[in-house]
């Protein structure tokens, strides 16, 4: 089934301590993006990866910091998290096309709670 | 700029009545997507349509139907007939060509259908 995968779904964590959120999808997808959800802020774009190394930042990158080693994965990295990183963070994937990535539907993750004391 | 403005927050209709979700949107490109998403109390995303700017005709698929303006910079969204299923949060978002491969969503509409 093709499908983006991430982990942890659920996480409560400390101040300060590093934490990991992965990203996979099977869809040989060349452009993966996450964005965090907020009340009253709907989603907002964090990092964003074209292909393999290739990386830029969103609208909101502060505290985050992504990799893309392989094509399939896009893991998200809060070095040292703060209490207002606590969201619902979502990645996606889609394919590049003709028309750029932004042509293209997004397929999103189920979505990974992370609360930061 | 690049944004996407989803003026009602919460709608709430009782069901079988007919619904319109506003989305409104501002881009310097000339070329660029729009798209709805649902998410429903799950929490996962779901597409619901794309529409590029060069493409202003209305699209129906069953009882969702969308109208594209470009005059208004609207794209907006229209449930007819609705039914307790089609409660969810609703995104507008919108990607331009040429703005680096970025997309940009509105704050989402909550819509309640009350059976």
């Amino acid at each position: 089934e093709a499908q983006v995968t991430q982990n942890p779904r659920y996480l409560i964590t400390v101040t300060g301590k590093k934490l990991t959120v992965t990203c996979s999808q099977n869809m040989n997808h060349e452009y993966m993006s996450w964005y965090r959800q907020d009340p009253g802020l709907g989603l907002r774009q964090i990092y964003y990866s074209m292909n393999v190394e290739v990386t830029d930042k969103g609208d909101v990158p502060e505290g985050y910091k992504v990799s893309r080693k392989e094509k399939r994965n896009f893991p998200l990295i809060l070095e040292s998290p703060s209490p207002n990183q606590t969201s619902l963070y979502f990645c996606a994937s889609s394919f590049i096309g003709t028309g750029g990535s932004g042509a293209n539907v997004l397929t999103f993750g189920a979505g990974s709670r992370l609360t930061v004391l | 700029a690049q944004k996407v403005t989803q003026a009602q927050t919460e709608i709430s209709v009782v069901e079988k009545e007919d619904v319109t979700l506003d989305c409104v949107y501002e881009t310097r490109d000339t070329t660029y997507y729009l798209f709805w998403y649902k998410q429903p109390p799950s929490g996962e995303l779901v597409f619901l349509i794309r529409r590029n700017s060069f493409d202003e005709q209305n699209e129906i698929s069953g009882r969702y139907s969308w109208n594209f303006q470009k005059s208004t910079s609207s794209f907006n969204f229209t449930i007819t007939a609705s039914q307790v299923v089609d409660s969810a949060v609703y995104f507008c978002a919108l990607s331009g060509h040429n703005t680096g491969n970025q997309f940009y969503f509105g704050t989402g509409t909550s819509l309640t259908v009350i059976p």
